[in-house]
This record gives structure tokens, C-alpha cells and sequence, in this order.
């Protein structure tokens, strides 16, 4: 299985603030990395799909970058609705799998 | 607008099979994967497997021996059976639609399934 390891765990930062959560593979998987927005109690949302291709209607506030094992979600600008647990997901062979999450709370 | 439902027991005794339901609407089943994934209360998701509308499965090795997932495209529906079921199986269970790039794109909201007696 191919191991997805997200840094920090948690953070937290202010409105406005920029914000870059990291996942790292245990192996090349090309560009084949998602990352999905969840709040409590909530499904998880996809932001964003093949390392960098924002989906349609989410704010372009938000980027990604990387390949091979190293990718990176950006938040440009923090807004109140972004408070939120972001994973990431590799999707180069099953089984698929995510990132233990990364938490980003108020400061 | 493609919809995911879960359905099913919310409380399965340990050593049992849990068992629910996705019924998918405003779409049809056929055509692509559909993925059930779940989350342990605080923790993070967990993909169990996934099934094309022809019936062909993907499962995780760390779940394989225990799980089933089948399809049935007449009701727009898949369905996931979990045997042998312990505490460690307490999650929320969600499913959802694999899209173009191999990306999870509709999910379910998730229903929670807690093992005990």
C-alpha cells in the first residue's frame, strides 16, 4: 500500500493568514493526488484533483502543487468557511489511500 | 445532480455482518466506480473498496478477507457486507461515485455504524 503522511496534524492560523498543508508519498505516484475538504458531522468535499486542477465552483483561493511523492495545498487567504479538516488522497493504485488530516482552527 | 444515500442498521453486535446500502439517484449507476470509505469517530478515512457497474471489485487488503461489495443496477444501487465485525469497526460509512480521474467526487453524508453489544 502506498503510505500517505500530511503535515502538520493541526494548525492554527487567522483570517487572511496563507496557509500550506504538505503530504508527502511513500512512492512516486505521478500526479495522481486529491485533496477533499471536510467539516463536522459532514462528508468530505473534492477541492481539488490531479495535484493542481481546481474543480469547478471552488474559490480559486485555493492551490495545489507537486508530484512524484511531494504535494502541497495552499490557501491563499484564509476565510471563515475554510476552517475545516483537509486530506489528501492517492489515487495512482488501490487500495486507495489518505492522508491522516490536517485540522486548520481558528487562532 | 448525482445523489448518494447510505442506509442501514446503526448498531450491529460484534461477530455479526454489518450491511448497508447506497441507493444512487439523479444518475445512473452504470458507467463508473462506486467506492464505500469510512471514518472512526475522530480519525481519519479509510478506503474499504470499490465496484464497477458490471459487478467487478477492487477491495483493501486489510479488509479483504471480510468484506463484499456487489451492485445492482436495476435499483441504482450498491451494498457492502462487513462479516466478523469488532469495535475496531466503528465508523462512519460513507459511499461514494469514482469520476473522471479517478477521483471521488459525490459522496453519501455518511451514515455511523456502532459495534457492541
Amino acid at each position: 500500500d502506498i503510505q500517505m503522511t500530511q503535515s502538520p496534524s493541526s494548525l492554527s492560523a487567522s483570517v487572511g493568514d496563507r496557509v500550506t498543508i504538505t503530504c508527502r508519498a511513500s512512492q512516486s505516484i505521478s500526479i495522481y493526488l486529491n485533496w477533499y475538504q471536510q467539516k463536522p458531522g459532514k462528508a468530505p468535499k473534492l477541492l481539488i484533483y490531479a495535484a493542481s486542477s481546481l474543480l469547478s465552483g471552488v474559490p480559486s483561493r485555493f492551490s495545489g502543487s507537486g508530484s512524484g511523492t511531494d504535494f502541497t495545498l495552499t490557501i491563499s487567504s484564509l476565510q471563515p468557511e475554510d476552517f475545516a479538516t483537509y486530506s489528501c488522497q492517492q489515487s495512482y493504485s488501490t487500495p486507495w489511500t489518505f492522508g491522516q488530516g490536517t485540522k486548520v482552527e481558528i487562532k | 445532480q448525482v445523489q448518494l444515500q447510505e442506509s442501514g442498521p446503526g448498531l450491529v453486535k460484534p461477530s455479526e455482518t454489518l450491511s448497508l446500502t447506497c441507493t444512487v439517484s439523479g444518475g445512473s449507476i452504470s458507467s463508473y466506480y462506486w467506492s464505500w470509505i469510512r471514518q472512526p469517530p475522530g480519525k481519519g478515512l479509510e478506503w474499504i473498496g470499490n465496484i464497477y457497474y458490471s459487478g467487478s471489485t477492487n477491495y483493501n487488503p486489510s479488509l479483504k478477507s471480510r468484506v463484499t461489495i456487489s451492485v445492482d443496477t436495476s435499483k441504482n444501487q450498491l451494498s457492502l457486507k462487513l462479516s466478523a465485525v469488532t469495535a475496531a469497526d466503528t465508523a462512519v460509512y460513507y459511499c461514494a461515485r469514482e469520476g473522471d480521474k479517478r477521483v471521488l467526487d459525490y459522496w453519501g453524508q455518511g451514515t455511523l455504524v456502532t459495534v457492541s453489544s
